[in-house]
């Protein structure tokens, strides 16, 4: 089974703190992604990752930063956490299917909820 | 404007009873995966479809991609509480490879025993 885990399922933090958050997948899965879900503005792109060291712009990622050292690791970081980030994060991998055409189904973590006080 | 409307917004259904849900695009989608996701957890993958036409089963759960590939529709069949949660389309809209997935905002399904 794939299993791609989230460093905490809840975390509390302060306005103006760093905030790491910790995504591991075990499926050497090259792609790599970084979601936050709110209601009414359903699940959004923050960031995404092809490849060691690579990454990619969503469409929010405004705030966020993130790193990719290794290939099983993705993380995010809030550089200065506010309040508006207050949110679910779900992490996803996907491998790229080569001969299927462009699809390829992304297996999610079970989410980190963030409370930015 | 949201460029995948899923319909309705949340539906309660009796136990037994069958449901459709949709998701539609304006845009030609090159492949459409359907996920489930209990409250306050991840999302699991229920099907991917990507030719025109094209029909999966698994349980009592059916997905169809229209000819135009620019709506797809989700079955239950005699629902169960178990069916309960939030189910989200994805799409592929861009031929290239490596393309990201967009979101729906998702359905909300209440099963009443």
């Amino acid at each position: 089974d794939v299993k791609v885990t989230q460093s905490s399922r809840y975390l509390v933090k302060r306005t103006g703190e760093k905030v790491f958050l910790e995504c591991v997948q075990d499926m050497d899965h090259e792609n790599m992604f970084w979601y936050r879900q709110d209601p009414g503005l359903g699940l959004r792109l923050i960031y995404f990752s092809y490849d060691v060291k690579m990454k990619e712009k969503g469409d929010i990622p405004e705030g966020y930063s993130v790193s990719r050292e290794k290939k099983e690791r993705f993380s995010l970081i809030l550089e200065s956490a506010s309040t508006n980030q207050t949110s679910m994060y779900l992490c996803a991998s996907s491998s790229l299917i080569f001969g299927q055409g462009p699809g390829y189904e992304q297996y999610f973590g079970p989410g980190t909820r963030l409370t930015v006080t | 404007s949201q460029e995948l409307e899923q319909s309705p917004q949340s539906l309660i259904v009796q136990e037994g009873k069958n449901l459709t849900i949709n998701c539609t695009s304006s845009k030609t989608l090159y492949g459409l995966y359907w996920y489930k996701q209990k409250y306050g957890e991840g999302l699991i993958f229920l099907m991917m479809l990507q030719k025109g036409g094209e029909e999966k089963s698994h349980e009592k759960i059916t997905a169809k991609l229209d000819e135009k590939k620019q709506q797809s529709s989700l079955h239950i069949t005699a629902s169960q509480p178990s069916h309960a949660g939030i189910y989200l389309c994805g799409a592929d809209m861009w031929a290239g490879a490596n393309s990201k997935l967009t979101f729906g905002k998702g359905i909300t399904l209440s099963v009443r025993p």
